[in-house]
């Protein structure tokens, strides 16, 4: 059975660093791995979509890695904002055509002005 | 595109009562789940459809849940009797024609609180 874990379950830095967030998995069989953000009280935006195939994704701030040998990967935000303040949650597709969605607990961040 | 769209965006009953939420995807999205998640945690799948067909139900709690996919579209998921521990968000999800390729688009979600 696929586990996936994201530590640490919250993050709290000043604006302008960098964050890092990470995400492991337990079967590297994944189709991929997606990257949400979850604003309180509301639904999920996918950030970042990383086929297997593929090492890593980069948007705007944004960028994911992907290790599925050692059931990694790690989502980097460039120069933090307070709008960066949210719940990160990632996801792994396994399954017959990857259609089987399996999440982390989320990284609660709280960027400070 | 307007994305995948829930209804209702808040829902307050009392328990032993029921209640229903109503999905609709992506248009062409042959796949739909329905996810619930509770306070500080993960979405945890309840079913998953292929066009109308149910082919993941494993993790519905089917003694109270229930979920139907008319015509492949449009889906709904009732709760009949809600109980305290049912307050989550419900979330709905499609994806074409492989979430394995193409991702998944998650609605804003239903919050159900039970009291």
């Amino acid at each position: 059975k696929q586990e996936v874990t994201q530590i640490p379950a919250a993050l709290s830095v000043p604006e302008g660093e960098n964050l890092v967030l990470n995400c492991s998995f337990t079967d590297s069989a994944i189709y991929n791995l997606q990257w949400f953000r979850q604003d309180p009280g509301k639904g999920l935006t996918s950030l970042l979509l990383i086929q297997s195939s593929q090492r890593e994704q980069t948007s705007g701030r944004l960028n994911a890695s992907l290790d599925k040998s050692s059931g990694r990967s790690t989502l980097y935000i460039a120069a933090s904002q307070p709008g960066d303040s949210a719940t990160y949650l990632c996801a792994v597709s396994v399954g017959a055509a990857g259609n089987k969605l399996t999440f982390g607990g989320g990284t609660r961040v709280l960027v400070k002005p | 595109e307007a994305g995948v769209v829930q209804s209702p965006r808040y829902k307050i009953i009392e328990k032993k009562q029921p209640v229903a939420f109503w999905c609709n995807p992506i248009s062409g999205h042959n796949t739909l789940y329905w996810y619930r998640q509770n306070l500080g945690q993960g979405p945890e799948l309840l079913i998953r459809y292929e066009n109308e067909e149910a082919v993941d139900d494993s993790q519905l709690p089917k003694d109270r849940f229930s979920a139907e996919r008319l015509k492949g579209v449009d889906s709904t998921l009732k709760i009949q009797p809600a109980e305290l521990g049912d307050s989550a968000v419900y979330l709905c999800a499609s994806s074409s024609p492989s979430g394995g390729f193409y991702g998944y688009t998650f609605g804003s979600g239903t919050r159900l609180t039970v009291v």
